[in-house]
């Protein structure tokens, strides 16, 4: 069964500063990853999502990904970070031909000012 | 273009209590699935349904939820007796086709249920 993990629960930066969010994930062949960013009372809205092809992903808001096949990883990444951005993300899963979707934890991000 | 709609927003009951959530997918997307996302946890699908036919609904726990798409398009959760444990944020999403690895969901924005 394919999972998923996000092995930061919460993470601090700076506004302006750089932003790494780490996630991994487990799965037997290629799989098709996303990341979801989820403000406070609002649902999920997709940032970015990994199909085939370039394993670099650019989204929505200058975030990017890159899908790493050897680490099983497919961490999430920004230059700089802005008060906006400040939410839980969520890494996710889908397998093959199947569309369900594995959802990891979460990791809420905090900004400061 | 519309996004999934989901109402009511917020909810509180008491345990023992029935509740329903609706949900009013993007115009066109066949596919529509309901999530139970507990506090500190992520999403956790419930139910899928293609059109008005259910795919999935193997971690929906059936001796008190229910759910249905009439006509393929709206869809209701219903939960009956609620539990303590059943309070969490219910979320709609759909996708064009599903079935299809490369089928994008698309959220709403969710059904905060109390149970006290």
């Amino acid at each position: 069964a394919q999972s998923v993990t996000q092995p930061d629960i919460h993470i601090t930066v700076s506004e302006g500063a750089s932003l790494e969010l780490r996630c991994n994930y487990s799965y037997g062949a290629t799989p098709y990853l996303f990341w979801y960013v989820q403000s406070p009372g609002q649902g999920l809205q997709l940032l970015l999502k990994y199909f085939s092809g370039d394993t670099l992903v650019q989204g929505i808001k200058g975030f990017e990904a890159e899908f790493k096949r050897s680490q099983s990883s497919f961490n999430l990444r920004k230059p700089s970070v802005h008060w906006s951005d400040a939410a839980e993300y969520f890494c996710a899963v889908k397998g093959g031909g199947g569309n369900k979707l594995t959802f990891g934890t979460g990791t809420q991000l905090k900004v400061e000012l | 273009e519309a996004g999934v709609a989901q109402s009511p927003r917020y909810k509180i009951i008491e345990k023992r209590q029935s509740v329903a959530f609706w949900c009013n997918p993007i115009s066109g997307h066949a596919t529509l699935y309901w999530y139970q996302q507990i506090l500190g946890q992520g999403p956790k699908l419930l139910i899928q349904f293609q059109n008005n036919g259910v795919v999935d609904d193997s971690q929906l726990p059936k001796d008190r939820f229910s759910a249905e798409r009439l006509k393929g398009v709206d869809s209701t959760l219903k939960i009956q007796p609620a539990k303590l444990e059943d309070s969490a944020v219910y979320l709609c999403a759909s996708s064009l086709v599903g079935g299809q690895g490369t089928d994008t969901q698309y959220f709403g924005p969710g059904t905060r249920l109390t149970v006290l």
